[in-house]
C-alpha cells in the first residue's frame, strides 16, 4: 500500500488569504486526486493531478480558486485561494499507488474565520 | 451521473451484534467498489475492494458483497466491537476515462456500545 502524508494537518486561516496543502507519497504514482469533505458531508472530487500536465477539474471547481501543482511523481500541492468560511473543510489527497485500490492521506482540516 | 446512496445513515448497536451496511449505486457500469472507514476528523482507511467481476471479498470480521446488475453492495461486520465505531463509506470507481475518480456515498455512522 502507498503511504501518503499531508501538510499541514490542520490550520485556521483568515478570510481572503490562501493556503497551500502538500501531499507526499512514498512511491511514484501516475495519478493523484484532491477531494474536499465539507462538514457533515461526504467526499467530493476537486481535481485530478497528473505529472507534466495541467490538472483536470471537476464541475464546480476552477483553477483560479484551487490551483494545483504536480512537479514530480511523488508530490502535489493544492492551494485554496481567497478563502471564505465556506471553504472550511477537510481536504484529502489520494493516489492509485497499486491499482486498483486507492489510498488516502490523513487529510488537512481547514477552518476559515 | 453516478449517484451512491448508503443506508442507514446511522446505526447504534450493542457490542457483539452482527450488522449489515448497505450501499446502492445508479450506474452499474463500474470498475470496482471500495469500502472505507473514517474515524472522526481523520482520513480514510481502505477496508475492502471488490472488482466488478467479483461477488465478494473478506477480511477478518468484514465481508463485502457486490451485485453489480442490481447496483448494490453490502458490508457485513461480524461480532461488532466498540473499536468498530466510525463512519463507513462506500465509493464507486467508474473506470475507463474516469478511472480513479471515486464517487462516494454519504456514509453510515456506526456506534457500537459496550
Amino acid at each position: 500500500s502507498a503511504v501518503i502524508s499531508q501538510k499541514p494537518s490542520r490550520d485556521i486561516c483568515q478570510r481572503g488569504t490562501s493556503l497551500t496543502i502538500q501531499c507526499q507519497v512514498d512511491s511514484q504514482v501516475t495519478m493523484m486526486f484532491w477531494y474536499r469533505q465539507q462538514p457533515g458531508q461526504s467526499l467530493t472530487l476537486i481535481a485530478t493531478a497528473n505529472q507534466g500536465s495541467e490538472a483536470t477539474y471537476e464541475s464546480g471547481f476552477v483553477i483560479d480558486k484551487f490551483p494545483i501543482s504536480r512537479p514530480n511523481l511523488t508530490f502535489s500541492t493544492l492551494t485554496v485561494s481567497n478563502m471564505s468560511p465556506e471553504d472550511s473543510s477537510i481536504y484529502l489527497c489520494s493516489v492509485d499507488g497499486r491499482a486498483p485500490e486507492q489510498f488516502f492521506g490523513p487529510g488537512t482540516r481547514l477552518t476559515v474565520l | 451521473k453516478q449517484e451512491v446512496t448508503q443506508i442507514p445513515a446511522a446505526l447504534s448497536v450493542p457490542e457483539g451484534e452482527n450488522l449489515v451496511l448497505n450501499c446502492s449505486f445508479t450506474d452499474s457500469a463500474i470498475y470496482n467498489l471500495q469500502w472505507f472507514r473514517q474515524d472522526p476528523g481523520k482520513g480514510l482507511t481502505s477496508l475492502l475492494l471488490i472488482q466488478s467481476s467479483q461477488r465478494e471479498q473478506t477480511s477478518g470480521r468484514l465481508n463485502a458483497s457486490l451485485d453489480k446488475s442490481s447496483g448494490r453492495s453490502t458490508l457485513y461486520i461480524a461480532a461488532s466491537q466498540p473499536g468498530d465505531s466510525a463512519t463507513y463509506l462506500c465509493a464507486v470507481n467508474a473506470g475507463g476515462t474516469s478511472y480513479g475518480k471515486l464517487t462516494f456515498g454519504q456514509g453510515t455512522i456506526l456506534t457500537v456500545h459496550p
